[in-house]
């Protein structure tokens, strides 16, 4: 059953506090998508890699960090420096090229209190 | 100006009415499209995209696209209740990041 996972579905934690997000894909997908959607907006891209070992910031890439050691996992940390955290985080995976359809996971919902 | 601009709405439509979402985008050399809809608190689920001038069809939705007036739409044809949602409209540029950029979506009401 190919597909994206997120996990957990919901995560609560305390302000100060680093935070990781698991995103793991099967759909043999070589680039790989984070995104921050705040309510009743859009979403902002934080970080994306195109290739293992590899990544670029999005547009609000501060306080937030990744890794691409694996092709199927880009974990995203989400740091205490990140001054507003609480949000709806959305992976995403995609072929590479500017024609690929992009994919999400069904997200994870940080709440820092 | 937004890269990727979409009105908010809500947009109301009566059930089995034609929806039509529109949206704008500013680098000219963008070359594909994409729309998206998220039902409240899910993720984004792709239902169509467009890459060439004119239109495309998939069942009830029509995608359009005038690279001229950098403007793409989506129609939706004899409207469900099922189809209220937020329609994202997304976009990726000729050049520079390989990611796509979102407007910030079109919210759709169809009223039973």
């Amino acid at each position: 059953d190919g597909g994206i996972t997120q996990s957990p579905k919901y995560l609560f934690r305390k302000e100060g506090q680093n935070v990781t997000l698991s995103c793991e894909q099967n759909l043999n997908h070589d680039a790989m998508y984070w995104y921050r959607q705040d309510p009743g907006q859009g979403l902002r891209l934080i970080y994306y890699s195109q290739i293992v070992n590899d990544f670029q910031k999005g547009d609000i890439a501060e306080g937030y960090s990744v890794s691409r050691e694996k092709k199927e996992s880009f974990p995203l940390t989400v740091t205490s420096a990140q001054k507003n955290p609480t949000a709806f985080y959305l992976c995403a995976s995609s072929m590479t090229g500017s024609a690929a359809e992009q994919y999400f996971g069904p997200g994870t919902r940080l709440t820092v209190t | 100006q937004k890269e990727v601009e979409q009105n908010s709405g809500p947009l109301s439509v009566p059930e089995g009415a034609i929806a039509s979402l529109n949206c704008t985008y500013s680098d000219r050399g963008s070359q594909s499209f994409f729309w998206y809809r998220q039902y409240s608190g899910k993720s984004p689920e792709l239902i169509m995209f467009i890459y060439s001038n004119g239109d495309k069809e998939d069942g009830r939705f029509t995608a359009q696209l005038n690279k001229a007036s950098q403007y793409v739409s989506l129609l939706i044809r004899d409207s469900q209740p099922s189809d209220s949602a937020t329609y994202l409209c997304a976009v990726m540029k000729g050049t520079g990041r390989r990611a796509l950029t979102f407007g910030s979506g079109t919210r759709l009401q169809v009223q039973p």
